[in-house]
């Protein structure tokens, strides 16, 4: 099976503009959450989706939004961005969100 | 919030030697717990989990330790090899809440 794919994986954006990034979940997944990781403040969860509603959201302003499709596949958007949106973000797929999660690689985001 | 902590951000072990890192979890309704390891540039990965109705389990080279009690977690790696230099993580999750990850702690294996 592929596992979870995030694209881009590199972006470079500046203050003001918004951005979508990707995750395709592994085959089956229909549990899909986002992570945001920066070095001071570790891995914080923005948002889980199961089954295209969102199940549970973590501390983040509204700016940061998401959604996910009927294959699963999920977006996240942010938008006006903010020079301390810079962080590495994670999706992570299950078959639920209690069980085994599983990781991408990431999209690097870098704001300027 | 409640909140997941490690003891020590970093750690150091020569090569063939077992390591240890310790997690502080503080909502005691958590009934699932998951350790994962990352390494630079990567995601994280999946290393062992356990359930609270468990207070040890092993995989291969790992095992996890449950104190429920003094709501303690850790994490034993055995034979410790330079591949096992990562950053580790655990991670707990309440009934109907997201996984709740600590900081982290840096695994320096040398030889």
């Amino acid at each position: 099976k592929a596992g979870v794919t995030q694209t881009p994986r590199y972006l470079i954006k500046t203050r003001g503009q918004q951005v979508t990034l990707s995750c395709s979940p592994i085959s089956g997944h229909r549990s899909v959450s986002w992570y945001q990781q920066t070095p001071g403040q570790g891995l914080q969860f923005l948002f889980e989706y199961f089954s295209e509603t969102q199940r549970n959201k973590g501390n983040f302003p509204g700016r940061f939004s998401g959604r996910q499709f009927s294959n699963s596949r999920s977006e996240m958007n942010v938008s006006t961005l903010e020079l301390g949106d810079s962080a590495l973000y994670l999706c992570a797929s299950s078959l639920d969100s209690r069980g085994q999660q599983y990781f991408g690689p990431g999209t690097r985001l870098t704001v300027t | 919030g409640e909140s997941v902590g490690l003891h020590l951000p970093t750690l150091s072990v020569q090569e063939g030697d077992n390591s240890i890192i310790n997690c502080a979890y503080s909502n005691s309704a958590s009934d699932y717990f998951i350790w994962y390891k990352q390494e630079s540039g990567k995601g994280p990965q999946f290393i062992i989990d356990i359930r609270s109705n468990m207070d040890k389990r092993q995989g291969q080279r790992v095992t996890v330790l449950l104190n429920k009690t003094v709501k303690h977690l850790s994490l034993q790696i055995a034979a410790t090899q330079p591949g096992d230099s990562a950053v580790y993580f655990c991670a707990e999750n309440p009934p109907s809440y997201a996984l709740n990850f600590g900081k982290g702690t840096s695994l320096l294996v040398t030889p």
